[in-house]
């Protein structure tokens, strides 16, 4: 009964590869994010999406493009991975004021 | 702009005593403040919110934390320290964007038990 799910957990890839992250919530909510956590743990958000509508894109590279096929979905593709790609991506919804987060994709680039 | 500064990025404390973890924001709005908690290799789980009202919130696993305005406090608080506490905390604040709200985070805090 999972609310805000991710696959993959894990993804290891060669630098220049293509690569998704798919995430799906199903508490109804309108508002969805995509967080990056790099090798310090700090978090930092990349974008979030209000009804399938683009609301915040954080200076985040072009080869970093969200998908947001219905509300209930943000699916992230980043292409020619980079080595600082390396990261764990979290997604989350949101309420009214509350924001609920994901397992998180630990993503790796060899 | 927002920001959050979490003082100690690690915190040890005895198993039994007071864990105590601080957060100051800048904020330029009335904030809304939020506690998280990231246990090994899992996901952010709230522990507390602030958003109106009573300024002392109570969250889960017997965690606390008040909001001081004259401070820009939004301090974390647990009376007695068990060992599965160990994790890495972080406090945000959120522009209160309704629907839209983006979450600055400090820079996290972690927390050991010592048996």
């Amino acid at each position: 009964d999972t609310a805000v799910s991710q696959t993959p957990k894990y993804l290891v890839t060669q630098m220049g590869n293509d690569k998704s992250i798919k995430c799906e919530q199903n508490l109804g909510h309108d508002t969805m994010y995509w967080y990056k956590q790099d090798s310090k743990k700090f978090l930092k958000i990349m974008f979030s999406y209000n009804n399938k509508e683009l609301i915040i894109n954080e200076t985040v590279p072009n080869r970093f493009s969200p998908k947001s096929p219905d509300k209930a979905h943000l699916n992230l593709h980043i292409n020619s991975l980079e080595l600082g790609d390396s990261a764990v991506y979290f997604c989350a919804s949101s309420d009214l004021d509350t924001q609920y987060f994901g397992p998180g994709t630990r993503l790796t680039v060899l | 702009a927002q920001s959050v500064t979490q003082l100690g990025s690690h915190v040890s404390v005895s198993e039994g005593a007071l864990v105590l973890l601080r957060c100051n924001y800048s904020s330029s709005v009335p904030p809304y403040l939020f506690w998280y908690v990231q246990y090994p290799n899992q996901g952010l789980q709230l522990l507390l919110k602030y958003t109106t009202g009573a300024t002392l919130v109570k969250g889960i696993n017997g965690f606390e934390a008040e909001f001081k305005k004259s401070e820009t406090s939004f301090h974390l608080t647990k009376p007695s320290a068990h060992m599965s506490d160990a994790a890495e905390y972080f406090c945000a604040v959120s522009d209160q964007n309704f629907g839209n709200e983006k979450l600055t985070f400090g820079t996290g805090t972690r927390l050991t038990i010592i048996p």
